[in-house]
């Protein structure tokens, strides 16, 4: 149990359904993260929320949209996603200060199929 | 351009003996380093660091080696366990952020197989 939970676990969707993804992390840290591991490619780093701000796009489709409404809870929001999209999305917690170097916690994923 | 290359996709190791996972690096800004472990069906769980100001950090059975001229580090595991069975990621980041929080920059991985 590493403090940041995800739900769905599983979840498949056609390409004109909408769906959200959610993450909570219980570790009181202060950012947040979005992650994409595709097969066979390293994670690819999608968004940062620092403190509910975002602070990074690393040039994600406007498709994928997220939302930080607390520094506990992060959402991605899916629509209109193509099957390439298919993937393992990951959530991760940090607790970040400046220049402090700190191990950024993941929660279990989300298997995501697009059908 | 990929900034953080495990060459080696996957390795075997008779359990008892000892397992080394290789990392190289080509960005001299990195200065934060970090290896975990992931299971399937699971998300990576944090293993070991090192700060760039090290060449070495140690955690009961893993040691993690930093060579900053070469931009490698290794993690060794002695003793191997069937346990340590899983994929293994190595992870870099930049020190120094005004207020920003940590971009981790990952490699594609080492499967990690442990032979009884």
């Amino acid at each position: 149990e590493t403090g940041v939970t995800q739900t769905p676990r599983h979840l498949v969707m056609g390409m004109t359904n909408k769906k959200s993804l959610k993450c909570e992390q219980h570790l009181g840290h202060n950012a947040m993260y979005w992650y994409k591991q595709s097969a066979k490619k390293p994670l690819e780093l999608m968004f940062v929320y620092n403190f509910k701000e975002q602070t990074e796009n690393n040039s994600v489709p406007s498709r994928f949209s997220p939302e930080c409404p607390n520094s506990s809870h992060l959402f991605l929001h899916l629509h209109t996603l193509q099957p390439e999209d298919s993937a393992l999305y990951l959530c991760a917690s940090s607790n970040n200060g400046a220049g402090l170097q700190e191990t950024q916690y993941f929660g279990p994923g989300t298997r995501l199929l697009v059908l | 351009d990929q900034q953080v290359k495990q060459n080696s996709p996957s390795l075997s190791v008779q359990e008892g003996r000892i397992s080394i996972l290789n990392c190289d690096y080509t960005n001299s800004m990195f200065d934060y380093f970090l290896w975990y472990k992931k299971y399937p069906a699971e998300g990576p769980t944090f293993l070991i660091s090192i700060s760039s100001i090290k060449d070495k950090n140690e955690d009961g059975r893993f040691t993690v080696f930093l060579n900053k001229s070469a931009k490698h580090l290794s993690l060794h595991i002695v003793p191997s366990q069937p346990g340590d069975s899983a994929v293994y990621f190595c992870a870099a980041s930049e020190g120094g952020r005004d207020q920003g929080a940590q971009k981790l920059v990952f490699g594609q991985g080492t499967r990690l197989t442990i032979n009884p």
